[in-house]
């Protein structure tokens, strides 16, 4: 297992288009969160999941955004209708929880840019 | 709702030295973690240090302690020896221990450490 994968690495997209994230978390790990991430601040909680369970979706979080988790396996973060305040690092990261582990495994992320 | 605050957005110390990292939080409950993450320039966000909110031990692990008040609700982390692969984003963070389990985190300290 080579840890958590996210794609794409990068992402330029134009100002109203639709875009869509996907991370492999570690393989047998429930937990999977969402964050994001703008230059020189920390990770924002956007949502998370327990296996294919969505327990929470920030309430900063616009309807534009949309998160699902099929089969328990990789996720997927769709934005649609990107705006410019959209452009960060979108980050996920998967935990254990099965076996108490409380360290979570992040991804390289994926940087959007909205242009 | 949980808070996260780090005061230092940014330290520099000399290799060699050592440098403490603050970190206080905001909550009602006894039970959760706290955790120090880093994140080196371009890449993965990895576990530093953890603590268990019910121990009273200073968690250590090689060159990384922490000093844990938890009535003052302040957790600092210390670097001793300090070396040039320290030098990153480090963010402080919080997470229960029951099934609101989202990882909150500070806003981070930029540390660089130099030659």
């Amino acid at each position: 297992d080579t840890g958590v994968s996210q794609n794409p690495r990068h992402k330029i997209t134009k100002r109203g288009q639709n875009v869509t994230f996907r991370c492999d978390p570690i393989s047998e790990h429930n937990r999977l969160y969402w964050y994001r991430q703008t230059l020189g601040q920390g990770p924002e909680f956007l949502t998370y999941f327990q296996n294919e369970a969505q327990l929470e979706k920030s309430r900063l979080l616009s309807d534009r955004f949309s998160a699902e988790r099929p089969k328990g396996s990789f996720s997927t973060l769709e934005i649609q209708r990107t705006e410019q305040g959209d452009s960060a690092m979108y980050l996920c990261a998967s935990r254990d929880r099965e076996r108490g582990n409380t360290e979570a495994f992040f991804g390289q992320g994926t940087r959007l840019t909205v242009v | 709702a949980q808070t996260v605050t780090q005061s230092q957005p940014e330290m520099s110390v000399q290799e060699a030295e050592t440098v403490t990292l603050s970190c206080t939080y905001d909550t009602s409950e006894n039970n959760y973690y706290l955790f120090w993450y880093k994140q080196p320039p371009s890449r993965q966000m990895i576990l530093v240090i953890r603590q268990e909110a019910y121990k009273q031990q200073n968690a250590t692990e090689n060159r990384f302690s922490v000093n844990f008040q938890k009535a003052a609700k302040s957790f600092s982390l210390k670097i001793s020896d300090s070396q040039l692969g320290d030098t990153a984003m480090y963010f402080c963070a919080f997470m229960f221990l029951n099934r609101d389990d989202k990882i909150i985190f500070g806003k981070g300290t930029r540390l660089h450490i130099l030659p």
